[in-house]
């Protein structure tokens, strides 16, 4: 089946600039996360969505950075007032199910977005 | 909070070598363990994982990892690489007091010479 996808693939704004980029997770996956994997930090977690539950927030490095999830499918990240330092790819993943031990939680990552603030 | 330490950010082999990547993770407790990789210009794809059960596990493209609950460790290992081999692999980590996202290693650049 269709894995998950994220658009644009390659973003360029300038410096205090807003960008949305766009996830669509596996079909029927529960959980949605994002995570940036940058040259000096790795890859790092951002948020993640399970079912109707309040996300986690708790990896989001400033208040610039939101997301949402609309129907439980699709989620934007959005970066207010772009910063250098917020040049990274964006991954989003999906998994099928949240809940601890059940066995089935692997997260499947999509081709990210390169961003690029200039 | 989590860490996941992996011990080589660069390797580079012959092709036949054996392989073995290190990666520690620094809590204990019931912990999911994965490792993906990241081929050169592709997304990440898991390799295998660990939830429970044998402590050996085998994934695809004969790769192996063995969890060894005492050292904190999931080591992953190939008897013999391939050139196609060459990409970067990242140990990731769930569960433990991360809550349900991914902490990841920092990744190991595998260059595998023909």
């Amino acid at each position: 089946g269709a894995g998950v996808s994220q658009s644009p693939s390659n973003k360029v704004t300038e410096k205090g600039k807003d960008v949305e980029l766009r996830c669509d997770p596996i079909s029927g996956h529960t959980a949605l996360y994002w995570y940036r994997q940058s040259l000096g930090q790795g890859l790092e977690f951002l948020i993640y969505f399970q079912g109707n539950s309040a996300p986690d927030k708790s990896g989001l490095p400033s208040d610039r950075f939101s997301a949402e999830r609309t129907g439980g499918s699709v989620s934007t990240l959005t970066i207010q007032r772009t910063q250098q330092e917020d040049s990274a790819v964006y991954l989003c993943a999906s998994s099928l199910a949240l809940i601890y031990g059940q066995g089935t939680d692997t997260q499947y990552f999509g081709p990210g977005t390169r961003l690029t603030v200039l | 909070a989590q860490s996941v330490s992996q011990h080589n950010h660069h390797v580079i082999l012959s092709e036949a070598a054996s392989l073995e990547l290190g990666c520690n993770y620094s809590y204990g407790g019931t912990v999911n363990l994965f490792w993906y990789v990241q081929y050169p210009g592709q997304h990440l794809q898991l390799l295998l994982k660990y939830f429970s059960g044998d402590p050996l596990v085998k994934g695809i493209k004969g790769f192996e990892a063995e969890f060894i609950k005492s050292k904190f460790s999931f080591n992953l290992r190939k008897p013999s690489v391939q050139w196609s081999d060459t990409a970067e692999y990242f140990c990731a980590v769930r569960g433990g007091n991360a809550g349900n996202m991914l902490t990841f290693g920092g990744g190991t650049r595998l260059m595998v010479k023909p």
